[in-house]
């Protein structure tokens, strides 16, 4: 089955303990992308990844990392986290960045 | 400056008939225009999308329009069940010439289908 995996799908933290968020998809794709969800605001791009290494800031890059070291993953980073990144969480992934990505199901961190 | 609009929060609209739900957006360069669908505790999943030389797109119940001229799209779903209820996100990227832009997703507008 055609999909992408997060995990954990919930998290509970404190602020300044590195964490890590998994993706996983299995179709290939070279795009791949984490957004996350907050009231009020709809989904915003934090990274993108167009291929294996190549990684560039969305429209809320600060207090996260990405890497992409294999087609198929793509971790998102918080190195140091603050309860502003208390949020809704996804990853997508697509063949092309302008069109069609399929979502994963979401990853609710909540940072006290 | 937001490039992509959905300017009512929410909409409520009975069983069996017309929702349309609207997008606005800045960017004469958008080319590809997609809807998204997402329930609680699930991942949006793509609805429909069209591209910038069509005007219209139907899906069975979902029908998509595009006016150029306004910068605006609609989604229409006929007839509503009660199982539509979700939250919409429209989304617009530039294709054009090569160049691949992300997609720039709406705020969102959440429909509610009343049995």
């Amino acid at each position: 089955e055609a999909q992408v995996t997060q995990n954990p799908r919930y998290l509970i933290t404190v602020t300044g303990k590195k964490l890590t968020v998994t993706c996983s998809q299995n179709m290939n794709h070279e795009y791949m992308s984490w957004y996350r969800q907050d009231p009020g605001l709809g989904l915003r791009q934090i990274y993108y990844s167009m291929n294996v290494e190549v990684t560039d800031k969305g429209d809320v890059p600060e207090g996260y990392k990405v890497s992409r070291k294999e087609k198929r993953n793509f971790p998102l980073i918080l190195e140091s986290p603050s309860p502003n990144q208390t949020s809704l969480y996804f990853c997508a992934s697509s063949f092309r960045p302008g069109y069609e990505q399929y979502f994963g199901p979401g990853t609710r961190l909540t940072v006290t | 400056d937001q490039q992509v609009k959905q300017n009512s929060p929410s909409l409520s609209v009975q069983e069996g008939r017309i929702s349309i739900l609207n997008c606005d957006y800045t960017n004469s360069m958008f080319d590809y225009f997609l809807w998204y669908k997402k329930y609680p505790a699930e991942g949006p999943t793509f609805l429909i999308s069209i591209s910038s030389i069509k005007d219209k797109n139907e899906d069975g119940r979902f029908t998509v329009f595009l006016n150029k001229s306004a910068k605006h799209l609609s989604l229409h779903i006929v007839p509503s069940q009660p199982g539509d209820s979700a939250v919409y996100f429209c989304a617009a990227s530039v294709n054009y010439g090569g160049s691949q832009g992300n997609l720039i997703f709406g705020k969102g507008t959440k429909l509610s289908v009343k049995p």
